[in-house]
């Protein structure tokens, strides 16, 4: 079946560190993989995407690249800030008619000051 | 992208008692729309997908007759809880697109808590 497993958090971090957050994903065929992002209080907000393999996808700082060869989509971004903090949400669709999103369990991240 | 709200953002009722959430498009034409569910610490877990003026479509082991879906009209969708149980306490978030391959657009969610 099709799944994602991303980094356990909570991820505690200083502002301008480097950060990363680990998903893999398991899927039959060939999937779309997606990003994305849930400050506090709000919905979900997609980050970034990457539609085949190779493909970066880049938004506000950060970046992930979708690599076939080790089914990952990890998200990286070099300097962080306090309003980075959330909970980031790694997921895959395998579109079937209808675009069904497979999300990962999030990883909630918190940058002090 | 598109603004969507749900209402109530919180509900708490007795077991036994039956809550609708409400799903809307501010701004945007949605032909479909999907609701989801979420434990705490858990991903979000899809529990149907509904398109304007049609049945929903329900994955598998989610009771249809126990989650009602309408979606009514481009810019709303409900989510009725049937004879709550307290084991249906959970986070509830609903999203909308344009169509296949579209962007998902997601509300920021209600909690309900079954007592």
């Amino acid at each position: 079946g099709n799944s994602v497993t991303q980094m356990e958090g909570p991820v505690t971090l200083s502002e301008e560190a480097f950060l990363t957050i680990n998903c893999t994903y398991t899927a039959t065929g060939y999937p779309s993989l997606f990003w994305y992002v849930q400050y506090p209080g709000e919905g979900l907000q997609l980050l970034l995407k990457a539609t085949k393999a190779d493909d970066k996808g880049s938004n506000k700082g950060f970046e992930a690249t979708y690599r076939k060869e080790t089914t990952s989509f990890h998200l990286e971004k070099g300097s962080v800030q306090v309003s980075d903090s959330a909970v980031y949400f790694c997921a895959l669709t395998i579109t079937q008619g209808a675009q069904k999103l497979v999300f990962g369990q999030g990883t909630r991240l918190t940058i002090n000051p | 992208g598109a603004v969507v709200s749900q209402h109530p953002s919180r509900v708490i009722c007795k077991s036994g008692t039956s809550v609708k959430i409400e799903c809307r498009s501010l701004d945007f034409q949605a032909t479909t729309m999907f609701w989801y569910r979420q434990f705490p610490k858990q991903s979000l877990m899809l529990m149907a997908t509904s398109n304007e003026g049609s049945k929903a479509t329900y994955e598998q082991g989610v009771e249809k007759d126990k989650f009602l879906i309408n979606h009514a009209s481009l810019t709303l969708s409900t989510l009725t809880v049937t004879s709550a149980h307290p084991e249906d306490s959970s986070f509830y978030i609903c999203s909308v697109t344009g169509g296949v391959q579209e962007t998902q657009y997601f509300g920021p969610g209600t909690r309900l808590l079954v007592l």
